[in-house]
């Protein structure tokens, strides 16, 4: 099994600050890396694919990279709606693992 | 408009069963792959089940092979989840999921980029 582990578990950052989470797999993963966003009492959001790929609708404040066994997911300038916890995920290696996740909060 | 909407979800005793469906509309049901995806009570996110978009595989996460059986009726544009000797670890959020698609070549990938509103089960006696 390819385990993720995300770090830190939570942050907490002023609006406007650079926001950096990163993600370890246990094993190599390519680019078969996805981040979700969820905010509080809702539903998980698609925030980035292949490792770096927005989906259509996500703000271009949000950026991923990596490749392999450590990914990145930035903020580049924190704003109060982006409250949550952020979730990577494999999607190379059954079972499909999540990471723990990061809750990020506003200072 | 796009969406997934679980129902099934509610309170069940230790060992007892529950089936899970979830009703898609606004895209080709038929065309792709689904996922149940569970969430316990304040912790994170698990994947629980994948289903083939014309159901001929099926893969489960380990802690759940041989109790639960993932299902879909394309016919009726529903995915579902039988669940069957439930114990108080199987308490979560369950969340229905579409998993993406590359137009470009034709391949799928496991990552969900729609999810329903989820549906709570609570295991307990």
């Amino acid at each position: 099994d390819s385990q993720m582990t995300q770090s830190p578990s939570s942050l907490s950052a002023s609006v406007g600050d650079r926001v950096t989470i990163t993600c370890r797999a246990s094993q190599d993963i390519s680019d078969f890396l996805a981040w979700y966003q969820q905010k509080p009492g809702k539903v998980p959001k698609l925030l980035i694919y292949a490792a770096s790929t927005l989906p259509s609708g996500v703000p271009s404040r949000f950026s991923g990279s990596g490749s392999g066994t450590d990914f990145t997911l930035t903020i580049s300038s924190l704003q109060p709606e982006d409250v949550a916890t952020y979730y990577c995920q494999n999607y190379d290696y059954a079972p499909w693992t999540f990471g723990q996740g990061t809750k990020v909060e506003i200072k | 408009e796009v969406q997934l909407v679980e129902s099934g979800g509610g309170l069940v005793q230790p060992g007892g069963s529950l089936r899970l469906s979830c009703a898609a509309s606004g895209f080709t049901f038929r065309s792709y792959w689904m996922s149940w995806v569970r969430q316990a009570p304040g912790k994170g996110l698990e994947w629980v089940a994948n289903i083939r978009h014309d159901g001929s595989e099926k893969y489960y996460v380990d802690s759940v092979k041989g109790r639960f059986t993932i299902s879909r009726d394309n016919a009726k544009n529903s995915l579902y989840l039988q669940m069957n000797s439930l114990t108080a670890e199987d308490t979560a959020v369950y969340y229905c999921g579409k998993l993406g698609y590359d137009f470009l070549t034709g391949h799928s990938h496991w990552y969900f980029d729609l999810w329903g509103r989820g549906t709570l089960v609570t295991v307990s006696s």
